[in-house]
């Protein structure tokens, strides 16, 4: 059972307008939640995070929210580059006996054309 | 900046050969993942150790085996090398020190794009 979903494959926008990609999860024990961003050829890098307490988070272009009843969360680019064009993960965990393992979403693909 | 090292970008080998994936990092971090990165599947956990000698089984261990023998280097190894695990694999680590708390949680290599014929 996946515990953390990203249910858009793909995301095509505009430049300069705002992409949303959005992920939903199960376990509501999840501590942390994490966003990733991986071009092609190369390893997943880290984009932004957000502890389960709060319900946003804010670094420049980008700004993860948290609705912790609906177990979703978003993460909005504004405003969104050709570069920003890559597939972006969604990822959790709970700290409860765990060791520090992620859960990963299957990923959005993110085009955003000039 | 902690740096992931995994040994080959790109390697091609035959199906039934013994394949090694060798991954290094130079931060001290006592955690350390592989994972596979596959169109449609996301990122799935093969293994993962959390200290030297130490190892446990991921999500879908089934054809891999991993050794940590030195705190800094964590290999895969595909016993039998088999059509479906043409994959991107990737290495991660985490200290433990430092957590998941303000910083980027995982930091991975770059990645080894293996294709088994």
């Amino acid at each position: 059972d996946q515990q953390v979903k990203q249910n858009s494959p793909s995301l095509s926008v505009q430049e300069g307008r705002i992409s949303i990609l959005n992920c939903d999860y199960t376990n509501s024990m999840f501590d942390y939640f994490l966003w990733y961003k991986k071009y092609p050829a190369e390893g997943p890098t880290f984009l932004i995070s957000i502890s389960s307490i709060k319900d946003k988070n804010e670094d420049g272009r980008f700004t993860v929210f948290l609705n912790k009843s609906a177990k979703h969360l978003s993460l909005h680019i504004v405003p969104s580059q050709p570069g920003d064009s890559a597939v972006y993960f969604c990822a959790a965990i709970s700290y409860g006996g765990s060791q520090g393992n992620l859960i990963f979403g299957k990923g959005t693909k993110l085009s955003v054309k000039p | 900046d902690v740096k992931v090292t995994q040994s080959s970008r790109y390697l091609v080998k035959r199906t039934g050969e013994k394949v090694f994936l060798e991954c290094v990092q130079d931060m001290d971090h006592e955690n350390m993942f592989w994972y596979r990165q596959d169109p449609g599947l996301g990122l799935r956990l093969i293994y993962f150790s959390y200290d030297v000698k130490m190892k446990e089984k991921g999500d879908i261990p089934e054809g891999y085996s991993v050794s940590r023998e030195k705190k800094e280097r964590f290999s895969l190894i595909l016993e039998s090398a088999s059509t479906n695990q043409t994959s991107m694999y990737l290495c991660a680590s985490l200290g433990l020190s430092t957590g998941l708390s303000g910083v980027g949680g995982y930091t991975f290599g770059s990645g080894t794009r293996l294709t088994v014929v």
